[in-house]
């Protein structure tokens, strides 16, 4: 049972807008920032959008993050057949004093 | 470009300990600029934070692992390190050393390892 929770499954067809959202409590994403990762088959996770809501260098624009409240979005825009894969979101949690993750969302492009 | 490369054994013994290291390269792991971490995935499922350091030592584990755990780092050969005690087969998973992107550890993962995978089995 993760402490953020997330869709288990998201599916969207080439160029469509999918969203994946991410609930917690004002302990994580509520008090804090949420951070996001894309995990491809068979690879690392990888940074996708930081506690700005900012994009590292090669992450395409059509990824973007959003937050109100307990509750945080990623929004995936024209989707792509390589965007098929694991979505994670994290936060710092300040009663536990660590990290806590969501138990992803497997992105399916039809 | 800053490199971290995990290493040790892929199969380890139920009670016994599980030790990694991690080398880091294309920066310091002295850095007053960020903290340091180790996170695991188990197969087929999620993401689990197992703990986080900084270069002077201290130290922050997931309370469901703190008794098991220590996380150290090794400045002079700039390397980081995993220990788990008494492990079990719940403990099998890809094992992630990973960099925490400012010098507090409330900041997120921005660059991570390729992974190790640590199999607990007799």
């Amino acid at each position: 049972q993760s402490v953020l929770t997330q869709p288990p499954s998201e599916s969207g067809t080439p160029g469509q807008r999918v969203t994946i959202s991410c609930s917690g409590s004002i302990s994580n994403i509520g008090g804090d920032f949420v951070y996001w990762y894309q995990q491809l088959p068979g690879t690392a996770p990888r940074l996708l959008i930081n506690r700005h809501n900012q994009r590292p260098s090669g992450v395409p624009d059509r990824f973007s993050g959003s937050k109100s409240g307990t509750s945080a979005s990623l929004a995936i825009s024209d989707l792509r057949s390589e965007d098929e894969g694991n979505y994670y979101c994290a936060a710092w949690d300040d009663r536990l004093s660590g990290w806590v993750f969501g138990g992803g969302t497997k992105l399916t492009v039809l | 470009q800053l490199h971290l490369q995990e290493s040790g054994p892929g199969l380890v013994r139920p009670s016994e300990t599980l030790s990694l290291t991690c080398t880091v390269s294309g920066g310091s792991i002295s850095s007053r600029s960020f903290f340091w971490g180790w996170i695991r995935q188990p197969p087929g499922k999620g993401l689990e934070w197992i703990g986080t350091v900084f270069s002077t030592g201290s130290t922050y584990y997931d309370p469901s692992l703190k008794s098991r755990v220590s996380i150290s780092v090794d400045t002079s050969q700039n390397q980081l390190s995993l220990r788990v005690n008494s492990v079990t087969a719940a403990d099998t998973a890809i094992y992630y050393c990973a960099r925490h992107e400012g010098d507090g550890p409330y900041y997120g993962v921005d660059v991570w390892g390729q992974g190790i995978t640590v199999t607990v089995s007799s």
